[in-house]
Parts: C-alpha cells; sequence; structure tokens
C-alpha cells in the first residue's frame, strides 16, 4: 500500500464548477499537509498547507483535513481555465521528506 | 512565497559528458534542499537530501557516485549527473526548506542525454 493515494485522473470539469480534489494516507504519524500546483514543464508551486483537522480557506481554495480518516481534500471554487493544471498533495511529518500523491491532472474547460 | 532558481532550465548534452545543474534560494537560506526527479505524467521521485556543510542523503536505488550533490552554502546546492546516458534524460526539480515544514521548488531543468 502507497503511503499516499491519489486519482491520477484526468479531471475535466466547465468553467466556473466546483473542483474536488482528494488524497488518502496511511500514516497516522503526519502532521502536515501540504496542496502543490504544477504547470507542465514547471517545478511545483505550493498552494497551502494545514497541520491539523479542519479548514482553511485562501481566495477560491479551500484545503480540508481529516486525520480520522486520513482523508485530505482541496476544493476550487469557480474554477478557472488558468487553474488547468496538476495538483499534488504532500504530507509530512515534519522535518521529514515529503511524501507525494500521484498528482491528479485537471482540465478546466471555457 | 519563497523564490528558488535553478540554472540552466534546460540542457543538452551528448552521452558520457557530465552536467551541472544549480539550485539556489534567493531570498532565505536553506540548511536542507532536496533533488526530485520527474518522469512524464509522473509524480516527484525524491533522489537526495542536501545539507549544507554535510554529505548528500540518498534514497534507495540512486547511485551517488553518479548523481554527484554538492550543498556548499546556505543558499546553494548543486547536482552533477556524471558520465550521463540517455536514460539519465528527465526533469529534475530541486526544492528549498525554509521552515520544518515548507518546500519551495525551483521551475526545474530539463536534462536530455543524445
Amino acid at each position: 500500500q502507497k503511503e499516499v493515494e491519489q486519482d491520477p485522473g484526468p479531471l475535466s470539469v466547465p468553467e466556473g464548477a466546483i473542483v474536488s480534489l482528494n488524497c488518502t494516507y496511511s500514516n497516522s504519524a503526519f502532521q502536515y499537509f501540504m496542496w502543490y500546483r504544477q504547470y507542465s514543464r514547471k517545478g511545483p508551486e505550493l498552494l497551502m498547507y494545514t497541520y491539523s483537522s479542519g479548514n482553511k480557506e485562501d481566495g477560491r481554495f479551500t484545503a480540508q483535513v481529516d486525520k480520522s480518516s486520513k482523508y485530505i481534500s482541496l476544493f476550487i471554487r469557480d474554477s478557472q481555465p488558468s487553474d488547468s493544471a496538476t495538483y499534488l498533495c504532500a504530507i509530512t511529518q515534519g522535518a521529514q521528506k515529503l511524501v507525494f500523491g500521484q498528482g491528479t491532472r485537471l482540465t478546466i474547460n471555457p | 512565497g519563497a523564490v528558488v532558481s535553478q540554472h540552466p532550465s534546460r540542457v543538452i548534452c551528448k552521452s558520457g559528458t557530465s552536467v551541472k545543474i544549480e539550485c539556489r534560494s534567493l531570498d532565505f537560506q536553506a540548511t536542507t534542499m532536496f533533488w526530485y526527479r520527474q518522469f512524464p505524467k509522473q509524480s516527484l521521485m525524491l533522489m537526495a537530501t542536501s545539507n549544507e556543510g554535510s554529505k548528500a542523503t540518498y534514497e534507495q536505488g540512486v547511485e551517488k557516485d553518479k548523481f554527484l550533490i554538492n550543498h556548499a552554502s546556505l543558499t546553494l546546492s548543486t547536482l552533477t549527473v556524471t558520465s550521463a546516458h540517455p536514460e539519465d534524460s528527465s526533469f529534475y526539480i530541486c526544492s528549498a526548506r525554509r521552515r520544518e515544514h515548507e518546500q519551495f521548488f525551483g521551475p526545474g531543468t530539463r536534462l536530455t542525454v543524445l
């Protein structure tokens, strides 16, 4: 079993839709939960990170962590074509290496 | 967010030559940097962890003599691919850790070995 599981997609939705991206993990020791966005042929860009269970909002993006279910989500409201990218969840115990999901390829259609 | 640069962004070399890739944290000091490799449509694969002033820690299966890492200062780490071969062609990405859980990534270097 992989430490972090993420559906690779691809996921295609119309502009303006709400997008839900998800990951599950196996190790309850993980403490920090990150979402990165990666455009084609570019390095990943840190979107959001959360430390504990609950929600964190930043503009159109909401990160949600449920540690009891070992489940994390990223919601994108009012999705835009510029949101088309690969989204990677990443989890760490802190001063440890990041463990990445496989990444979900997202396309927002105008 | 913090800025991490990589140079070069793209390099094409002949088989058997060595290639050096630089990773710099531009606006913060990073005692720890990481080197990743990414194949098309796949996630990032950690190659090694680079700590300033000490030897790098390589992941299982990564040849340390082939992928030489030097982290000589708090803002610079280098990856040298020695005696490169076509199978080394890939997208190499570095990251720098600013705080315990924060890693910021460079834009990547596309290596093509002919």
